[in-house]
């Protein structure tokens, strides 16, 4: 089944302790990138991926860091949480050649609660 | 920068009934897609529909339809015979046909729909 598997669902954790949500996607898909959900601000991109080795800052990137070693993987690395970084967070892949309609394929999720 | 503005925060509709979800973005690019997610209770995001900024035709998905403005920069979404399922947040979003740029979707607030019976 084509999809996207996003690490954990569910992750409460205290100030300062790094973590990582994992994201894979097995669709071959070369962009990848994450969002974050926040009540009245729906989704803004945090960082995103072209290919392997190539990611590039999207519209709130601080405090987080991204890795591309492999295609297939797009981890999220907090490296000292903070409470404002609280929030639902989504991982998305996308093939982008022609024909593909431009969609993207969801993860189903992380809540992070930072404490 | 691309914008995408959604100003129905809520919006209600009786099962069986017709709705229509308002969104509006600003954008100086001639080529690009447009879509709606849906996002129910489950927190996954689904998409419901797309349209091709080159294309004229309103794209539809069995109950769902859009109207496309592009003069108006205009794209909103209808649900004929609405049903139970159909309550969740809606998101309408942009996306540039360009390369580099094209990774991003960028995301209205939201419409959150409640269908009552």
């Amino acid at each position: 089944e084509a999809q996207v598997t996003q690490n954990p669902r569910y992750l409460i954790t205290v100030t300062g302790k790094k973590l990582t949500v994992t994201c894979s996607q097995n669709m071959n898909h070369e962009y990848m990138s994450w969002y974050r959900q926040d009540p009245g601000l729906g989704l803004r991109q945090i960082y995103y991926s072209m290919n392997v080795e190539v990611t590039d800052k999207g519209d709130v990137p601080e405090g987080y860091k991204v890795s591309r070693k492999e295609k297939r993987n797009f981890p999220l690395i907090l490296e000292s949480p903070s409470p404002n970084q609280t929030s639902l967070y989504f991982c998305a892949s996308s093939l982008w050649a022609e024909g593909s309609l431009g969609g993207y394929t969801f993860g189903s999720g992380t809540r992070l609660t930072v404490v | 920068a691309q914008t995408v503005t959604q100003s129905q925060p809520e919006m209600s509709v009786q099962e069986a009934e017709t709705v229509t979800l308002s969104c509006t973005y600003d954008t100086s690019e001639s080529d690009y897609y447009l879509f709606w997610y849906k996002q129910p209770p489950s927190r996954q995001m689904i998409l419901v529909i797309r349209q091709e900024a080159y294309k004229q035709q309103n794209a539809t998905e069995n109950r769902f339809s859009v109207n496309f403005q592009k003069a108006a920069k205009s794209f909103s979404l209808k649900i004929s015979d609405s049903q139970l399922g159909d309550a969740a947040m809606y998101f309408c979003a942009y996306r540039s046909d360009r390369t580099g740029t094209a990774s991003k979707l960028t995301f209205g607030t939201g419409t959150r729909l409640q269908v009552t019976l």
